[in-house]
Order: structure tokens, then C-alpha cells, then sequence
């Protein structure tokens, strides 16, 4: 039973457009949600997070929107860039933040086009 | 400062061995976290340690065991090697359980 979807293996953007990345989760004691980034032959590197008080956090080009109702969150980077080109992660955590125990969904690959 | 070292980077095993991985964390940093990633799977938590002692434990079977030394290195151990486990293992260092964690590039087990 997976408790963190990512419904989409892959997306493919134009450069300067707007990518969303999407991301389902089941269950409700999730109260901490991460985004991680990762390349070939590299260990996930940490992108952005959001605790379920929030409904919106942004750093630079990313913003993560938190939807709890709808057990739902989505990564929006504007504008998109070659170099983003990697596979997405999204992660969930039920300890308050504890980021030692995560479950990672299973991810997206983006491909941003010049 | 240097990042999460694992060694080795590579591994080609048969089945029904036993592997040790390592994992050195960032200097300064006490808990350790292991993952799984395979491609159908994606990433699935194996353990997680703090000061030695394992906080939690994900659902793998009992074959996969870690430790925890004193000064935050961490080893884990795979008996009894099934091919399914052919995967890239990945460790994450954090100062604490509650800080922002960095992996290290991972090992790439295959088990024929």
C-alpha cells in the first residue's frame, strides 16, 4: 500500500514555462512534506518542505502548495530551467518533522527543454 | 566540509551472500538514516539510527540489519542475498532526527 503517490513518471516542459510536479498522499498523520531532487548517480538532495500548518511555502523559483483536505501537494517551479532536468521526489514524515523516517513517493522525471 | 561518504560505490554479489555497506555521515552529524531504491519501488526507509540506537526500522525483512558505531559511522548488513535486492542503497546523515538530511551518492548492489 503506497502512502505517498506521484502519479506521473515523467513530465516534459519548455524552458522558461512552468512545471508542476504532483503528489498524492493516504495518510492523514502526515505532518511534514518534502521535496527532494535527484541526478543520475547522486544522492537526493533536499528541495523544499512544508508542515502541514501551512498551505504554502516559497523559496526562489520553487513553491510547494499544501492541500490537506485533498491530501494533496504540488512543487511549482517558475520559470523551469534546463539544469532542473532530474527526477523529483516528494516525502512525507508523521513525527513533527523528523526527517529521519520518510516515505518517499516513487518519483517524476523532469525534462526541461531549451 | 566533506559530504555522506558510502563505500563501496559498487558491488556485484550472488545470491546467497552477505554484504556490508558503509556510511560515513557529514562531521558533526549523529543520526543516520538508510534507504532502499529500486525501480519499482522507488525509495522505501530500511533504518534510521541517533546516537547509536536505532529510532525506527522500516518493513524489511529480518535479513537486513544495521549498527551504529560511536562516532556515527553506520554499516548495514544483508544476509542471505536474494536478487530482489539488487538496488542502490542510499545513507542520509542529519545533526539530529529533526534536521534537514543529506545523502551520499549511494551503493549500487547487484546480486546475480
Amino acid at each position: 500500500d503506497q502512502q505517498v503517490k506521484q502519479n506521473s513518471p515523467s513530465l516534459s516542459v519548455q524552458e522558461g514555462r512552468i512545471s508542476i510536479l504532483n503528489c498524492d498522499y493516504t495518510n492523514s498523520m502526515f505532518d511534514y512534506f518534502l521535496w527532494y531532487k535527484k541526478y543520475p548517480a547522486e544522492g537526493p538532495t533536499f528541495l523544499i518542505s512544508i508542515s502541514s500548518i501551512k498551505d504554502k511555502n516559497e523559496d526562489g523559483r520553487f513553491t510547494v502548495f499544501l492541500n490537506k483536505s485533498a491530501k494533496h501537494l504540488s512543487l511549482h517551479i517558475v520559470p523551469s530551467q534546463p539544469g532542473d532536468s532530474a527526477v523529483y521526489f516528494c516525502a512525507a514524515s508523521k513525527y513533527g518533522g523528523s526527517q529521519g523516517n520518510l516515505i518517499f513517493g516513487k518519483g517524476t522525471k523532469l525534462s526541461v527543454k531549451p | 566540509k566533506a559530504g555522506v561518504t558510502q563505500t563501496p560505490r559498487y558491488l556485484i554479489k550472488t545470491r546467497g551472500q552477505q554484504v556490508t555497506l558503509s556510511c560515513s555521515p557529514i562531521s558533526g552529524h549523529r543520526s543516520v538514516s538508510w534507504y532502499q531504491q529500486t525501480p519499482g519501488q522507488g525509495l522505501q526507509f530500511l533504518f534510521e539510527y541517533f546516537s547509536e540506537t536505532q529510532r525506527n526500522k522500516g518493513n524489511f525483512p529480518g535479513r537486513f540489519s544495521g549498527r551504529q558505531f560511536s562516532n556515527s559511522r553506520s554499516e548495514m548488513n544483508v544476509s542471505t542475498l536474494e536478487l530482489g535486492d539488487s538496488a542502490l542503497y542510499l545513507c542520509a546523515s542529519s545533526f539530529g532526527p529533526d534536521n534537514e538530511q543529506f545523502f551520499g551518492p549511494g551503493t549500487r548492489l547487484t546480486v546475480l
